[in-house]
């Protein structure tokens, strides 16, 4: 069945440094992958999405890498600041009606 | 341009008691998609509808669980017969066409509904 993962460990970095956060798929071949964040009590919100044929997507300080072999797409955040605290998740298409289909999510927390 | 509305924020039902869970869409989007986040699990897809039409009913439990979004009026997510297992958040996201084209969704606050 189709499968998304992220670390669930939490992931604890100073301020100034590079968030990695990693999101693997498998048995999914997706259009393109999305990534929203979450902070505690609130709906998750739209943060960059890459299609298939992309490589790398970038936005601000956050950048999206898309890689279709090793079934994986990671999530940096450069000079990341205390307010970048949140819980990103990472989703996929599923089907032709677009429904998203949700890791679990990885806490950041940038200390500083 | 108000985002997604969803009301009420907080819902406290006994067991065996209806709920209703209303969502209203962005201005100008004409397609919904429910999602429950159960404590400590990801967010579930339960059910994706266009005004009048249920497209995608795949993620809804079978029993008790019903959803609809009328000509007029926000979309109604309606779990009848409570149990503790449906306390969760319920997420509802709208997007302004369907989403298969690399749309992103745009998400309400949530409700959250406790079962007592």
């Amino acid at each position: 069945s189709q499968k998304i993962e992220q670390n669930s460990e939490a992931l604890n970095i100073q301020e100034g440094k590079t968030a990695t956060l990693t999101c693997n798929y498998t048995n999914y071949s997706p259009a393109y992958l999305q990534w929203y964040r979450q902070d505690p009590g609130r709906g998750p919100v739209f943060l960059l999405l890459i299609r298939e044929n992309e490589k790398e997507k970038r936005k601000e300080r956050l950048k999206v890498t898309f890689d279709t072999t090793l079934k994986q797409s990671l999530f940096h955040i450069t000079a990341s600041q205390p307010a970048d605290s949140a819980t990103y998740l990472c989703a996929l298409a599923s089907g032709n009606t677009g429904k998203l289909i949700f890791g679990q999510g990885t806490t950041l927390q940038v200390k500083p | 341009n108000a985002g997604v509305m969803q009301n009420p924020r907080h819902l406290v039902r006994r067991r065996g008691q209806e709920a209703r869970l209303r969502c209203s869409p962005m201005k100008g989007h004409s397609h919904v998609y429910w999602y429950r986040q159960l404590p400590e699990e990801g967010l579930k897809f339960m059910v994706y509808l266009q005004k009048e039409n249920i497209i995608d009913e795949s993620g809804m439990p079978k029993e008790r669980f019903s959803a609809e979004f009328p000509k007029e009026g926000p979309s109604i997510l309606r779990i009848q017969q409570v149990v503790r297992g449906d306390s969760a958040a319920y997420f509802c996201a709208s997007s302004p066409g369907q989403a298969s084209g690399g749309i992103e969704q745009y998400f309400g606050p949530g409700t959250r509904l406790t079962v007592t």
